[in-house]
């Protein structure tokens, strides 16, 4: 089965940064684009970045633009979100995703991990 | 962007009834790439259909989508129990991937 499982979501004061990471099993993880979304309270989801299977390619939102930046180790089967200059519009729960090709946009998302909550407040 | 909404916000039903959700697009979705996800509360989404029509795997066959251009639909031919719930369009077809507001199926 493939499994996502995110980690580091924290309370964060404005103006801070986080790391987020996301383990992945269950698939040959060098294969495949993944991807961040979020979920606001009581809101529907927003794709956030997403990244090419080789990690040669990255996307972003504009809402994040210039503040996060997404990686992956293809080694360690990880993916990551480093979260810099966070605003309280950053609070939501934070997804990985797998999508069903390589390319790390523009497409579909399967499974999605179970999230990690990220508070922005003072 | 591609701005999706979604009607009704909300569908009040019974079991074994017909339910149809619709999702309506600011723009030509391209190719079709639309895709749509179930959730449940405390639960990440699920995908649901994919390409507008397409199952994806281990989704009962009373899901169906359809549709292209500006108007989709997500059709649950008889609704069962745990189909209530929110759910969601998204497409893919033009950057960034957009979702809708969702849906709430209620009984």
């Amino acid at each position: 089965d493939v499994q996502l499982l995110e980690s580091g979501g924290a309370l964060v004061q404005p103006g801070g940064s986080l790391r987020l990471s996301c383990a992945a099993s269950g698939f040959v993880f060098p294969d495949y684009g993944m991807n961040w979304l979020r979920q606001a309270p009581g809101k529907g989801p927003e794709w956030v970045s997403g990244i090419g299977a080789t990690g040669s390619t990255t996307y972003y939102a504009d809402s994040v633009k210039g503040r996060f930046t997404i990686s992956r180790d293809n080694s360690r089967e990880t993916l990551y979100l480093q979260m810099t200059s966070l605003r309280a519009d950053d609070t939501a729960l934070y997804y990985c995703a797998k999508a069903p090709v390589s390319r790390g946009a523009l497409a579909w998302f399967d499974p999605w991990g179970q999230g990690t909550l990220v508070t922005v407040s003072s | 962007e591609i701005v999706l909404t979604q009607s009704p916000a909300t569908l009040s039903l019974s079991p074994g009834e017909r339910a149809t959700l619709s999702c309506g697009s600011s723009q030509s979705v391209p190719y079709t790439y639309l895709a749509w996800y179930q959730q449940k509360p405390g639960l990440s989404p699920r995908l649901l259909i994919y390409d507008a029509s397409y199952r994806a795997t281990g989704i009962p066959d009373r899901f169906s989508g359809s549709g292209s251009g500006t108007d989709f639909t997500l059709t649950i031919s008889r609704l069962e129990p745990e189909d209530f719930a929110v759910y969601y369009c998204q497409q893919y077809g033009s950057s960034p991937s957009t979702f809708g507001q969702g849906t709430k199926l209620e009984i």
